[in-house]
């Protein structure tokens, strides 16, 4: 079975301050792991995904995640924060030939002026 | 750019009443989802559908539930008999043969009276 912890359902940074949105996992097989990002009223949007190749992932908008395995962790970094990064962030894990994605409970990132 | 499109963005229906939510996948996918997410809870998956058949199915997924692709670009999620406790977000998403990121759309926000 997988699953997946975010620590923080919400962190509150600055404006041009380090965002860390920090995801662990458990999965008894390799994982593929994903964050994607809500913003109020729209659907999961992928901001990037580790699928076994470098373990330093960029994404887009400026997010990147390192798959640290050792720690079984996968946390989601933006040096410096934008107003527009105001959002909710998903991380998922699903296995190499799995279907379904296993989502934590998700972070609301708060971004202030 | 292709997109997961899902019709309509908002029900309203009385306790006991059949649904229909509708979702038209990316064209070239072939795998297709439907994920829930309830008011404040995380998303969770439903059902996955592969080859005009149910490759998965979660707990949730019970004999309420169904889901066809009727005519090659549609795929549709029916609850049968509604309760209060299907209010919830509901999210569609397809996936490609190679690669293993899924695409959601929108969602389409249910809501049981």
């Amino acid at each position: 079975a997988q699953s997946v912890t975010q620590l923080g359902s919400h962190v509150s940074v600055s404006e041009g301050a380090l965002v860390l949105l920090r995801c662990n996992y458990s999965s008894s097989v390799p994982p593929y792991l994903f964050w994607y990002v809500q913003y109020p009223n729209q659907g999961l949007q992928l901001l990037l995904k580790y699928t076994s190749a470098a373990t330093l992932v960029k994404g887009i908008n400026g997010f990147e995640a390192e798959f640290k395995k050792s720690e079984t962790s996968f946390h989601l970094t933006k040096p410096s924060a934008h107003m527009s990064d105001a959002a909710e962030y998903f991380c998922a894990v699903s296995s190499e030939y799995g279907n379904k994605l296993v989502f934590g409970a998700g972070t609301i990132l708060r971004v202030k002026s | 750019e292709p997109e997961v499109t899902q019709t309509p963005s908002h029900q309203v229906t009385q306790m006991g009443q059949e649904v229909i939510l509708r979702c038209v996948p990316i064209s070239n996918h072939l795998y297709f989802y439907w994920y829930r997410q309830i008011l404040g809870q995380k998303v969770e998956f439903l059902v996955s559908f592969y080859n005009n058949e149910i490759s998965e199915k979660s707990e949730i997924f019970d004999d309420q539930f169904s889901v066809e692709r009727p005519d090659g670009s549609n795929f549709t999620l029916k609850i049968r008999s509604t309760k209060l406790e299907d209010s919830a977000m509901y999210f569609c998403a397809s996936r490609a043969d190679r690669g293993n990121e899924q695409f959601f759309g929108p969602g389409t926000r249910l809501t049981v009276l």
